[in-house]
């Protein structure tokens, strides 16, 4: 039973471009969590999806960044006309339930590296 | 709004001794906590939960947590620390949308 899977581990983008970031959250899971890591600082809850369904964008800034998680394949969390303040490590985590005492299931993260 | 505060950027201890990484939370309601930790280039693995009943909770690789309701503390604590648990740990409170703390760097030194 694979983990939760992440790609690319590392992405590598100029400022401007796009970038896509997945996750494949473990099998029989349907709940999704993205988070970004700052170098020396926690975790920021970006959105929390479930299929088909955003279920709260509150973390995500409100321009530039969409994630979705369609009914097949994996989520995706897109960052369109990438600045360089959007270097950092993205993290999706998933779980079986939506309950508030769930324990969450991570990925080894995208880091994504703007020049 | 739920919080959760992590004191100490960094903890460092001698391999043998007995391990307290502190965490405390703020939330409505009862509170659902978590400790999770961090290896270099890698994603969060949860080593343990208090969801209710007793306030001294086991986890993995010997670690243990007590819940103080009183104190609004959840520390993370290991009576006998190793050098392979030098790591980053994360408190965080509720799950789901789970608000996390800064983190704290345990160092173990041989």
């Amino acid at each position: 039973n694979a983990g939760v899977m992440q790609n690319p581990r590392h992405l590598v983008r100029r400022r401007g471009q796009e970038a896509r970031l997945r996750c494949s959250p473990m099998k029989g899971h349907s709940h999704v969590y993205w988070y970004r890591q700052l170098p020396e600082e926690g975790l920021k809850f970006m959105v929390y999806l479930q299929k088909e369904n955003i279920i709260d964008e509150s973390g995500m800034p409100k321009e530039r960044f969409s994630a979705e998680f369609p009914k097949e394949g994996p989520s995706i969390l897109r960052i369109q006309q990438v600045v360089r303040g959007d270097s950092a490590a993205y993290f999706c985590a998933s779980s079986h339930d939506a309950a508030t005492n769930e324990k969450l299931f991570f990925g080894s993260g995208t880091q994504l590296s703007v020049l | 709004a739920q919080s959760v505060a992590q004191p100490e950027d960094q903890v460092n201890v001698a391999e043998g001794n007995p391990l307290t990484v502190k965490c405390t939370y703020s939330v409505s309601g009862n509170p659902y906590l978590f400790w999770y930790v961090q290896y270099p280039n890698r994603g969060l693995q949860f080593l343990l939960k208090y969801i209710t009943g007793d306030n001294l909770v086991k986890g993995s690789y010997g670690f243990e947590a007590e819940f103080n309701k009183s104190q609004t503390s959840f520390h993370l604590k290991k009576p006998s620390a190793l050098v392979s648990d030098s790591a980053l740990y994360f408190c965080a409170v509720n799950a789901g949308k789970s608000t996390f703390g800064d983190g704290t760097t345990l160092t173990v030194k041989p």
